[in-house]
């Protein structure tokens, strides 16, 4: 079956560390996205890929990094400049960035830094 | 820029009841819009998608019409089940062109839940 994988589904860091998200999909899209998610709040993107070795930062990109090497794979990177990184992660992708291609989400990372 | 805004919630409803969540935007041209549902603990999927003006989408028995007139896609269902319990989120993604080009804007979500 094709879909997003995300991995792991909890992870927990110290405060001062970074740490990578996995984000991996088998649907062949072109288009990949980082979201935040925090408690009683919409989505808020946080870096976008429309192809391979190339991506743009979104709306709250400071602390964040990507990388998009391969098609298939978009990791994000929590960085310890990042000053509130406890939340929900959600990484999605879509056939292209025409306005009619609908994202398809992974399950999420819910990150917990103490 | 591009916004969307929904009803406040929670809503909560008995089983079989009338469901409708208010989604109203701002945008500039004639941007495609979406609802998509997040069970407790999980992604979101899409549950229904409209690309142009007075376009109904529809899926489980939910049902939105794009209203260009009144920048609005309302979600609705006839008849909700408890298993419809879930946080629904409004989203909009612009046409071609501009520094919006291939971004979905959410609206904050309305969290649904349905007593039997």
């Amino acid at each position: 079956d094709g879909g997003i994988t995300q991995s792991p589904k909890y992870l927990f860091r110290k405060e001062g560390q970074n740490v990578t998200l996995s984000c991996e999909q088998n649907l062949n899209h072109d288009a990949m996205y980082w979201y935040r998610q925090d408690p009683g709040q919409g989505l808020r993107l946080i870096y976008y890929s429309q192809i391979v070795n190339d991506f743009q930062k979104g709306d709250i990109a400071e602390g964040y990094s990507v990388s998009r090497e391969k098609k298939e794979s978009f990791p994000l990177t929590v960085t310890s400049a990042q000053k509130n990184p406890t939340a929900f992660y959600l990484c999605a992708s879509s056939r292209g960035t025409e306005s009619s291609y609908e994202q398809y989400f992974g399950p999420g990372t819910r990150l917990t830094v103490t | 820029g591009d916004s969307v805004t929904q009803m406040e919630g929670p809503v909560t409803l008995s089983e079989e009841a009338f469901l409708t969540i208010n989604c109203t935007y701002t945008a500039t041209g004639y941007p495609s819009l979406f609802w998509y549902v997040q069970y407790p603990g999980e992604g979101l999927q899409l549950l229904l998608k409209a690309t142009k003006a007075d376009d109904k989408g529809s899926n489980k028995g939910f049902e939105a019409t794009y209203r260009k007139e009144t920048t609005s896609f309302h979600l609705e269902k006839g008849s909700v089940q408890v298993s419809d319990s879930a946080v629904y989120f409004c989203a909009l993604k612009p046409r071609a062109g501009g520094t919006s080009y291939g971004k979905l804007t959410f609206g904050q979500g309305t969290i649904l839940t349905v007593h039997p």
